[in-house]
Formats: C-alpha cells, structure tokens, sequence
C-alpha cells in the first residue's frame, strides 16, 4: 500500500541555521508531492508541491524542497531557519493509481533554539 | 468564500451523543475532502466527494460515520453514538480545478471534537 514516512518526529534547530527534514514515499509510480505546514491551532498551510519537471522546486516562506527519485525522497530544507519556523510540518503525496486521496506523512515538529 | 470554513470550531460532546461537522468550502471548488488528525499523528483520510456524490469513502473508520454534500457545495460529517475514541480534529478541505489549482487541497481550521 501506498505510504509515507517521515522518519524525524521533532527536530531542533538554532536560529539562523540550517534545516532539512526528510520525506521518502512508497508508491508504484511517482506520486505528487507536498509539503504542508501546521502551527498550533492553524490549519494545514501548503508550502510547495511537486508534479513533475525541474526537481528542486521553490515554496513560501523561502522554503524549497529536493525530489530524489532514486531515493524516493522529497526532503524539505531552508537555508535559515527563524523563530517563526517553529511549527509541525506534514509530506504528503497523492496519486491516481491510489484515488485521488492526498496521503500524509506522521509530522516533524520543529523547534527553534534563540 | 475566501476560504474553507468549518463550523463549530470545538465541540464537547458526552459518549453515545450524535454530532454533525460542517465545512463550507471555497466557492467553485468541485471536490472535498475530510479528513481526521489525531493528537500527535498526521492527518488520516476519511471521504472524497466529487460533487455530490461521495468518489471514495474508504477511510471512514466505521458505520457510525457518514458524510453528506446534497448540493455539492457545504459538506456534514456525521456521527453517531460518539466513543471516546472519536475524539480528534476534523479538518476539510476543498480542491480547487485548473491548471493552478489542479491537485491542491486548501484546508479549513478544523473542527476539534471531544467526547467525554
């Protein structure tokens, strides 16, 4: 069945430094891609997202995250993170083959250290 | 509207009581979705509509829970006999069409249920 992992349930970081959390997917084909963001008490806000083509692809917040198909992997990174980072972010992945249901990852909870 | 609203935002419920979620997704958006998060995990699917008609019901976890969108716009989960178990947030969200939009679920802020 199809799945998502992300391997990292919390993750610190300093400010300033930077991040990448991890993403790897099981499907027969490659699925679309998203990275979602939740802060506490918000809803799911999408970061960016994955079809096909260019695989580094550039998100809000000065997110971008890397498509490795080789390694079936979807790895979200920033290259500074700040104290409003802080938040619990979701992969998810969605495929035809599946339905049309977008499947998610447990979550990575990020804190960030002054 | 501008955005996917879900009413109530929390609701308290006792055990064996019935309880009905509302979304009312983004204006011209054909399909929905909900969706339950539970507290440390990720969002677990539930329901798909496309239109009115429910295209995958696969994740509703028992009969206890349906779903309905008569005029393929406000959508209801409903529940009934509420266990313990049930208590979640229950988040929807709509998906948009068009090149932009195509395969983007924008969500609400979700419905936090407790049953006591």
């Amino acid at each position: 069945a199809q799945s998502v992992t992300q391997p990292d349930i919390h993750i610190t970081v300093s400010e300033g430094a930077s991040l990448e959390l991890r993403c790897n997917y099981s499907y027969g084909a490659t699925p679309y891609l998203f990275w979602y963001v939740q802060s506490p008490g918000q809803g799911l806000q999408l970061l960016l997202k994955y079809f096909s083509g260019d695989t580094l692809v550039q998100g809000i917040k000065g997110f971008e995250a890397e498509f490795k198909r080789s390694q079936s992997s979807f790895n979200l990174r920033k290259p500074s993170v700040h104290w409003s980072d802080a938040a619990e972010y979701f992969c998810a992945a969605q495929s035809m083959e599946y339905g049309n249901k977008l499947v998610f990852g447990a979550g990575t909870i990020l804190r960030v250290k002054s | 509207g501008a955005g996917v609203s879900q009413t109530p935002s929390n609701k308290v419920t006792e055990k064996g009581k019935y309880v009905e979620l509302r979304c009312d997704p983004i204006s011209g958006h054909t399909a929905l979705y909900w969706y339950r998060q539970s507290l440390g995990q990720g969002p677990e699917f539930l329901i798909y509509f496309q239109g009115t008609g429910a295209a995958d019901d696969s994740g509703l976890p028992n009969d206890r829970f349906f779903a309905v969108r008569p005029e393929g716009s406000v959508s209801t989960l409903k529940i009934q006999r509420t266990e313990r178990g049930d208590s979640a947030v229950y988040l929807c969200a709509s998906q948009g069409g068009g090149k932009s939009g195509a395969n983007v679920l924008t969500f609400g802020a979700g419905s936090r249920l407790t049953v006591l």
